[in-house]
Parts: structure tokens; C-alpha cells; sequence
């Protein structure tokens, strides 16, 4: 199946610094990519849609001057975490959507965030 | 808006035992797409399966089979003979239809099943 690929697979970052998580792809070409944040023993929630070539859409009550998308490729999204805090602390997972008849929406494998 | 519930937030059962996993779903799209995915500790989701809201046939997949019932907007999941490996968290997940299932997820919280030997 298609793979989808995220790095770095764990980041432990001081407070008040940036750090930036990639989205990849790896087969296919995805017009569309998504960011979730899941904090420990909860679910998934949608932060952002990335969108290639156009500004992405945030989920009501994501600050987008401080999780910074850019979706430069049809196979690249990264999502920048800027002035981190230990409340930024969280699995981050992107997935990426393939238009096609048998759809199926793709999972990186996410990356673990921990700001000191 | 859409919504899923799952109501059971942790279940335990003993190997071997059949465990049936609740999904309660809301939307106003007439074509829509389920999804239940699977999380072991690595964290990492493992799709399990996805289905459109005009199939509603029920699956069987091994040790795995699911219900679609419209008429109760539920979409459960039951695994035999359970074994330890299935020891994870499941989360049912709900997408619109007008891009084939390719939109956000609405994830409900998540059933922690805990499978001992």
C-alpha cells in the first residue's frame, strides 16, 4: 500500500525554539495533506488541511501564526512549531489523501514532540 | 457537524473471549465514509478498514467483522477469539464523501482493549 513518512519520528525541543515536522508521500501524489494532534491517552484532532500551492485551513482554535504550514509539493508538507511551550507537547500525525476509486486515506507514523 | 461516538472507553477481556467495539456516528452527508483504525503503543494507526455509506453489507476479515447499520447510524466492530496482539486503542473515524473519502477525519475518542492472558 502507500506509504506516507514523517520525520523526525521524536524531537525534544526547549522552550521558546521552533522545530519543524515533515510529511512525505513516498508514493503517490497528494494534493491534499492533514495534520492531527493527538495528546496522550486521547484521540485524534484535526489542527490543519494543507492544501498544495494555497494557503491551509485550520480547524477553529489552531493558531496559525504559531503551527506554520507549507505544502510546496505535491509530496511535501511540513508543519512548523514555532515558540514552542511544553503545553505544544503531543504526537503530531500527518496523513495524506489519494484520490482514487478504491480511496484510502494514508497515516504517517507520527512524531513525538516533547518541548523542555 | 459530524460526530462519533465510541462510549466504551476501556474494555478487558480475557483471551480467547469475542469483544465487540461500539461506534455511534452523526453526520448530515448522504454519502459519507467509516473508517476504524487501529493504535498499539508505537503509536503509529493501522488502517483496518473503510467503508461507504451505500455499502452496507457487513465484512468479515479473519478474526475481524463489522456491522453497518444505518438505521442506528452504528458501525461496530467485533474481534474473536481475541488475543494479546489485539491489545490497543481502536478509534472509529467519519469522513464526508465528496472527494471518495478523502477529507478530514472526525475521530471518535478512542476504546482502549486490553486483551489478558
Amino acid at each position: 500500500g502507500a506509504v506516507v513518512s514523517q520525520h523526525p519520528s521524536r524531537v525534544i525541543c526547549k522552550s521558546g525554539t521552533s522545530v519543524k515536522i515533515e510529511c512525505r508521500s513516498l508514493d503517490f501524489q497528494a494534493t491534499t495533506m492533514f495534520w492531527y494532534r493527538q495528546f496522550p491517552k486521547q484521540s485524534l484532532m484535526l489542527m490543519a488541511t494543507s492544501n498544495e500551492g494555497s494557503k491551509a485551513t485550520y480547524e477553529q482554535g489552531v493558531e496559525k501564526d504559531k503551527f506554520l504550514i507549507n505544502h510546496a509539493s505535491l509530496t511535501l508538507s511540513t508543519l512548523t512549531v514555532t515558540s514552542a511551550h511544553p503545553e505544544d507537547s503531543s504526537f503530531y500525525i500527518c496523513s495524506a489523501g489519494r484520490l482514487a476509486a478504491s480511496y484510502e486515506q494514508y497515516f504517517g507514523p507520527g512524531t513525538r514532540l516533547t518541548v523542555t | 457537524a459530524q460526530k462519533v461516538t465510541q462510549a466504551q472507553t476501556e474494555i478487558s477481556v480475557v483471551e480467547k473471549e469475542d469483544v465487540t467495539l461500539d461506534c455511534v456516528y452523526e453526520t448530515r452527508d448522504t454519502t459519507y465514509y467509516l473508517f476504524w483504525y487501529k493504535q498499539p503503543p508505537s503509536g503509529e494507526l493501522v488502517f483496518l478498514i473503510r467503508r461507504n455509506s451505500f455499502d452496507e453489507q457487513n465484512e468479515i476479515s479473519g478474526r475481524y467483522s463489522w456491522n453497518f447499520q444505518k438505521s442506528t447510524s452504528s458501525f461496530n466492530f467485533t474481534i474473536t477469539a481475541s488475543q494479546v496482539v489485539d491489545s490497543a486503542v481502536y478509534f472509529c473515524a467519519l469522513s464526508g464523501g465528496l472527494q471518495g473519502g478523502s477529507e478530514k477525519l472526525v475521530f471518535g475518542k478512542g476504546t482502549k482493549l486490553t486483551v489478558n492472558p
